[in-house]
Order: C-alpha cells, then sequence, then structure tokens
C-alpha cells in the first residue's frame, strides 16, 4: 500500500501569512489521484483539493494544490482564522485508499 | 442539499459486532459510491471500504477483510457498515462517504461520524 507522509506535522503561523504544507508518497501516485482535506475539532472532514491541483465546490481561491508522482504540496496563500485545523492528504489512485498522518495548522 | 445522516453513538463489549447506518438524501442514491472511514482518538484517518450504491458492488480493505460487511438498501437510500468480532482498538469515529464522481474522486460529502466504544 501506498504510505502517505505529512510535514511538518505542526505549523505555527499568524493570520495573513502562507502555509505550505506538504505530502509524499512511498511510491508515485497514480493519475495524480491527490485529495487534500481539512479538519476541524469535532467535524467531518471537507474536500478541498482534488486531483492535486482542483478546487472543490465553494473553496476560496487562496488554497492551491500542487505536484505530482510522489511529492504535493497544499498552499494557503494567506491565512484566515477559519483555516486553523488539521489537514489530511489521502491517494486515490490505488488500493487501499490511504491517509496521510496528517499537518496541524495553529495560530503562533 | 445533500446529506449523509449517521445513526447515534455505540457502546459495546469485545468480541460483540456493530452496525452503523448512513442515510443518504438530496441527491440520486444510485448513482455514487459511499466509503467507510473511521479515525480512532489521536489517529489518521483509516479506509475500510466501499459500496457501489447502485449495483451493490463492494470493495474491502484488507485489514478489515473478514470482519467487515456494507450492504446498502436502495429502497431507503441507505448504507450499512457492520464490524463484527470488536476490539478495543476498534474504538473510533466511522464515518460515511460519498464519492464526488469519476471527475471528482474526492469524498466530497460526509456524515456527521459515529462514535463506536469497545469496553468491557
Amino acid at each position: 500500500e501506498i504510505v502517505l507522509t505529512q510535514s511538518p506535522g505542526i505549523l505555527s503561523l499568524s493570520p495573513g501569512e502562507r502555509a505550505t504544507l506538504s505530502c509524499r508518497a512511498s511510491q508515485s501516485v497514480s493519475g495524480s489521484c491527490l485529495v487534500w482535506y481539512q479538519q476541524k475539532p469535532g467535524q467531518a472532514p471537507r474536500l478541498l483539493i482534488y486531483s492535486a491541483s482542483s478546487r472543490a465546490t465553494g473553496i476560496p481561491d487562496r488554497f492551491s494544490g500542487s505536484g505530482s508522482g510522489t511529492d504535493f504540496t497544499l498552499t494557503i496563500s494567506r491565512l484566515e482564522p477559519e483555516d486553523f485545523a488539521v489537514y489530511y492528504c489521502q491517494q486515490c489512485g490505488s488500493s487501499p485508499l490511504t491517509f496521510g498522518g496528517g499537518t496541524k495548522v495553529e495560530i503562533k | 442539499q445533500v446529506q449523509l445522516v449517521q445513526s447515534g453513538t455505540e457502546v459495546k463489549k469485545p468480541g460483540a459486532s456493530v452496525r452503523v447506518s448512513c442515510k443518504a438524501s438530496g441527491y440520486s442514491f444510485t448513482s455514487y459510491i459511499i466509503h467507510w472511514v473511521r479515525q480512532a482518538p489521536g489517529q489518521r484517518l483509516e479506509w475500510m471500504g466501499w459500496i457501489n450504491a447502485g449495483n451493490g458492488n463492494t470493495k474491502y480493505s484488507q485489514k478489515f477483510q473478514g470482519r467487515v460487511t456494507i450492504t446498502s438498501d436502495t429502497s431507503a437510500s441507505t448504507v450499512y457498515m457492520e464490524l463484527t468480532s470488536l476490539r478495543s482498538e476498534d474504538t473510533a469515529v466511522y464515518y460515511c462517504a460519498r464519492v464526488g464522481g469519476i471527475t471528482v474522486p474526492g469524498l466530497d460529502q460526509w456524515g456527521q461520524g459515529t462514535l463506536v466504544t469497545v469496553s468491557s
């Protein structure tokens, strides 16, 4: 199975700053089928990005995804107060589906 | 609007089984695949399996093969996930989630989650 490693584990930033989150796969992700989710405490995950770089419906354009093969990045251009949360990547290119361990974006 | 509404909190003893339901509304139930994902306390999300709500085809994670069964009732627009031989490590929040479709290969709608606690 494909193992996804996210870094850093915790990102301490201030509102207005840029956040760069990394997701590295143990082998190439087929079809760039890489997804990003946001999860807040007590809530279900929320789809942000699919196919590595396509924004889901209703997601603000400050969220962007990039990458291919084994290296993927989620960028939040200017952090808003509501963006402080945990972010997970997930690959859907091969079975079993797997998730990364998450990056917590916290207020500095 | 699209909604997935799950059944409530469960407390089970080791060795027992649990069945969690996921009722869909606001879209064509048989046109989508539903996945089950769980999240143990402090752990990453873990995929369990999926069902094609239209034809009933399923696929399970090898980790849960033999212990998990996912079914659908098209007349009730409801998907069920049953997990047997429960152990303490199965304590987690269980989510159902819909795949957005061929053009949106992510889980675009999620249920609210069902907490299953396994304790003697």
